[in-house]
């Protein structure tokens, strides 16, 4: 199985920050990689799909990067309804395989 | 509106059966996949398996297989997700979510939307 590993595992930012999230792949997985949003007690959101295509009604302030292993989503001016818990997710292999997640904290 | 709804939480005791229902509408259900998803509390996410409703085909993760069965009913654009054998470790919310992906292997996977989740606890 792939694994993936985020970094960091939580994070305290401010409104307005640049904030950005890593996800490393335990093998190379090109670009396919997947960025989630999830808020306390909902369900997860797509943000990203393929490393850095922006889902449709997603807002711009997000983006994706990365290639082969290592990756990025950055949130380029953090708002309020910004803090959540993100995940990385690929889609190379069966089992598709998570991140362990990463709390965006006041 | 592209939406799946699920059903309600559940109550089970160890080694009951729970089956859950997520209900589709507003695209073609048989164009894409349909993945499962659970959450322990407090913990992340879990892949459980994808179903391909145009031909039955399914991947199951290895943990989960012989206890877990997908399927899904064309005619009311529905999939269920059972589980067997509970333990106390499977209590979760469980999600169903579209794939992209509709075939048995491919690299463009991914989900969206999401059902609301299901809560299934499992206890004594």
């Amino acid at each position: 199985d792939i694994q993936m590993t985020q970094s960091p595992s939580s994070l305290s930012a401010s409104v307005g920050d640049r904030v950005t999230i890593t996800c490393r792949a335990s093998q190379s997985i090109s670009i396919y990689l997947n960025w989630y949003q999830q808020k306390p007690g909902k369900a997860p959101k797509l943000l990203i799909y393929t490393a850095s295509s922006l889902q449709s009604g997603v807002p711009s302030r997000f983006s994706g990067s990365g290639s082969g292993t290592d990756f990025t989503l950055t949130i380029s001016s953090l708002q309020p309804e910004d803090f959540a818990t993100y995940y990385c997710q690929q889609s190379y292999s069966i089992p598709r395989t998570f991140g362990q997640g990463t709390k965006v904290e006041v | 509106q592209v939406q799946l709804v699920q059903s309600g939480a559940e109550v089970k005791k160890p080694g009951a059966s729970v089956k859950v229902t997520c209900k589709a509408s507003g695209y073609t259900f048989v164009n894409y996949g349909i993945t499962w998803v659970r959450q322990a509390p407090g913990q992340g996410l879990e892949w459980m398996g994808w179903i391909s409703p145009y031909n039955a085909n399914t991947n199951y993760a290895q943990k989960l297989q012989g206890r877990v069965t997908m399927t899904t009913d064309t005619s009311t654009s529905t999939a269920y997700m059972e589980l067997r054998s509970l333990r106390s470790d499977d209590t979760a919310v469980y999600y169903c979510a579209r794939d992209y992906c509709s075939s048995a292997s491919c690299y463009l996977a991914w989900f969206d939307p999401w059902g609301q989740g299901t809560l299934v606890t499992v206890s004594s």
